[in-house]
């Protein structure tokens, strides 16, 4: 079975701008998970969402959002880029929604670059 | 005070050696707790996971919880090169709707096995 697959692997963009990311969950899988890893934070909790509805939330600004599809993929859309929101992006699949969600499975993340 | 506290390492053993992996936390609403192993370039990938205070095996890996003291390990007998990576500890709450999607992460710390 084919893993959490993540596009793009590697992004550059400038102060200001807005990016989107996506993730294409595990076949069967329907929730899926954003986080992001940096070197001071390590690894933070963005949001989840299942069958197209956040579920969960953690505490980032409303500049971080993110949608699910009726295919379960979903994208992370993050608006007027700052400095530290370098990082690297995780997504993660779960085949469960609530209890049995903490089994999850990563992508490998895409990088994102803010100058 | 952070939520959930690893030991910072870097950690470097010889091969064959036994890894002790510890994490402290302080919400005793915790009741999920993972083991996730990251390469270099890579997404965290699961190790294991336990919601009950004991041990639990799985090959040369043992994962312990102790709820009483909010403190978890993981072990690794007869370590080998391809241990080396980082390793992070992860724990989620149950909470009424059992949306525990939302993992909590300690800030991982780097096993180096020497040959």
């Amino acid at each position: 079975k084919a893993g959490v697959t993540q596009t793009p692997r590697y992004l550059i963009k400038t102060r200001g701008q807005q990016v989107t990311l996506s993730c294409s969950p595990i076949s069967g899988h329907r929730s899926v998970s954003w986080y992001q890893q940096t070197p001071g934070q390590g690894l933070q909790f963005l949001f989840e969402y299942f069958s197209e509805t956040q579920r969960n939330k953690g505490n980032f600004p409303g500049r971080f959002s993110g949608r699910q599809f009726s295919n379960s993929r979903s994208e992370m859309n993050v608006s007027t880029l700052e400095l530290g929101d370098s990082a690297l992006y995780l997504c993660a699949s779960s085949p469960r929604s609530g209890v049995g969600s903490y089994e999850q499975y990563f992508g490998p993340g895409t990088r994102l670059t803010v100058t | 005070q952070k939520e959930v506290e690893q030991d910072p390492g870097p950690l470097s053993v010889p091969e064959g050696a036994i890894v002790s992996l510890n994490c402290t936390y302080s919400n005793s609403a915790f009741q999920y707790f993972m083991w996730y192993r990251q390469y270099s370039r890579k997404g965290p990938e699961l190790l294991m996971y336990t919601y009950s205070s004991g041990n639990k095996e799985d090959g040369r890996f043992t994962a312990q919880v102790d709820k009483s003291s909010k403190y978890i390990s993981l072990f690794i007998r007869d370590s080998q090169p391809s241990d080396s990576a980082t390793y992070l500890c992860a724990m989620t709450a149950y909470s009424d709707t059992g949306a525990n999607s939302k993992l909590t992460f300690g800030k991982g710390i780097t096993l180096s096995v020497r040959p």
